[in-house]
């Protein structure tokens, strides 16, 4: 079955740069959400799109910009990179329609951004 | 206030026996749902178990179960006949009411799990 894919899965920048992920979801799958996991952390919600319209906000930097598209692919951008950026970024996306088998949540393989 | 708690930073476990790591939540939503993830050295993040709120049995997914007891907000996974492979760090996460669309997910801090030959 095909999954959510994220490229590229590693990232190598230095400071002041930009970077831009891309995120697949599951095909049929409206919903995306944007994750960070800094190194022994737990993952952190950065922001959600639903219907390729922005839905909920968590901690993501004025720095960074997400959308969705038209073919529901995801892209988040970030600006000005910094060392504390340094982190393993997952997309993840689920029908978002609603009720108990269309919540699960399943997520790409990340891209690991190295800020050197 | 930590929404999801998981206690247990690391366990070991031998292989061949059952493990349980803990995992309580915190909400005033009527409507949720629970899952747990697995994290391997590889840093993907696998999908396990899911119960819902509302759901009277307890979920099952092969030599997975999830031990919900709600008037505790607890939900407990028990990984039984533990192999080497199940070796990974284990989310517990939360998801909670709809904001325009989407829902809200919560993870906890994670458990590390060594399975020992």
């Amino acid at each position: 079955a095909a999954g959510v894919i994220q490229s590229p899965r590693h990232l190598i920048k230095e400071k002041r740069e930009t970077a831009t992920l891309k995120c697949y979801p599951i095909p049929r799958h409206d919903t995306v959400y944007w994750y960070q996991q800094g190194p022994g952390q737990d993952p952190q919600f950065l922001i959600s799109f639903y219907e390729k319209m922005q839905s909920d906000k968590g901690s993501i930097p004025d720095r960074f910009s997400a959308q969705q598209f038209s073919d529901y692919h995801s892209e988040l951008n970030m600006s000005s990179l910094e060392l504390g950026d340094s982190a393993l970024y997952f997309c993840a996306s689920s029908l978002g329609t609603g009720g108990a088998t269309n919540e699960k949540l399943f997520f790409g393989s990340g891209t690991q951004l190295s800020v050197l | 206030a930590q929404k999801i708690t998981q206690t247990q930073p690391g366990m070991f476990v031998q292989e061949k026996e059952a493990v349980t790591l803990d995992c309580t939540y915190d909400t005033s939503d009527p409507s949720y749902g629970l899952f747990w993830y697995k994290q391997p050295s590889s840093g993907e993040m696998i999908f396990l178990i899911y119960q819902g709120s509302y759901d009277q049995q307890n979920a099952t997914e092969g030599r997975y179960s999830l031990n919900f007891q709600k008037a505790r907000k607890s939900a407990n996974l028990v990984i039984s006949a533990s192999q080497l492979g199940d070796s990974a760090m284990y989310f517990c996460a939360m998801r909670e009411g709809r904001v325009s669309g989407t829902y809200k997910y919560i993870f906890g801090t994670g458990t590390r799990l060594k399975v020992l030959a």
